[in-house]
């Protein structure tokens, strides 16, 4: 069974400063999504990951993908009070053909809180 | 107007009562889930259709049934609710993009049995 951990669960950061959310998964996979969910919203895709070393950037926010270790890092470049939200990593296993199964796999979220 | 859409977005129903949530799509995917999302235990997988003929179970099916009526729709049913079926449920549908098999999510629908 897949299992996504993501860590911390809550964040409470101050406006400037840096931080990364870390998502750890136990089966092989080389496909990893962010998403992003605002409170009482649905999910935002933000980023797709798809191979080792993958490395994606958006504004403030960048990904990357180790999946030798298993592990996707959220970098937070410089917060700012619009980047709070709650994250979300999802994983999509590998099938016995190396491809995709078509599912995720969620993590429990990151709620980010990121104060003046 | 919005790619995913859910039906009703809140509800409130009592226990054993039968309810059923619907989704639609005009994005044109083939693959459509629905999971339910709990506060701090993240989003999970009841049923997934990767076309109108096949629908599979996902982690907490129990107590859940679906139906895909056509490529655009993709209901889930609660046949007899019960309290711990209180929670949001998000339709999604999924498409290879080129960059990956991102998943589309709806609105969502608050449902609450009492």
């Amino acid at each position: 069974e897949l299992k996504v951990e993501q860590n911390p669960l809550f964040l409470s950061m101050q406006e400037g400063k840096n931080y990364t959310i870390y998502c750890n998964y136990s089966t092989t996979s080389d496909r990893l999504y962010w998403y992003r969910q605002d409170p009482g919203k649905s999910l935002e895709s933000l980023f797709v990951l798809l191979s080792n070393g993958a490395v994606k950037q958006e504004g403030r926010l960048m990904a990357s993908l180790d999946t030798k270790a298993r592990l996707s890092t959220l970098h937070i470049t410089a917060a700012v009070h619009d980047l709070s939200a709650t994250y979300f990593c999802a994983v999509d296993a590998s099938n016995n053909s190396g491809g995709s199964n078509y599912k995720l796999t969620f993590g429990k979220g990151t709620l980010l809180t990121v104060n003046p | 107007d919005a790619d995913v859409t859910q039906t009703p977005r809140n509800r409130i129903t009592k226990t054993g009562k039968r309810i059923m949530l619907e989704c639609s799509q005009t994005k044109g995917h083939d693959r459509m889930y629905w999971y339910r999302q709990d506060p701090g235990l993240g989003l999970r997988l009841i049923y997934y259709s990767f076309d109108v003929k096949d629908i599979n179970k996902g982690e907490i099916s129990d107590g859940y049934s679906v139906s895909r009526q056509a490529q655009a729709k993709f209901s889930l049913s609660l046949e007899s609710a019960i309290p711990n079926q209180t929670a949001l449920y998000f339709c999604a549908t999924g498409s290879w993009q080129g960059e990956g098999d991102t998943q589309y999510f709806g609105p969502g629908t608050r449902l609450t049995v009492l």
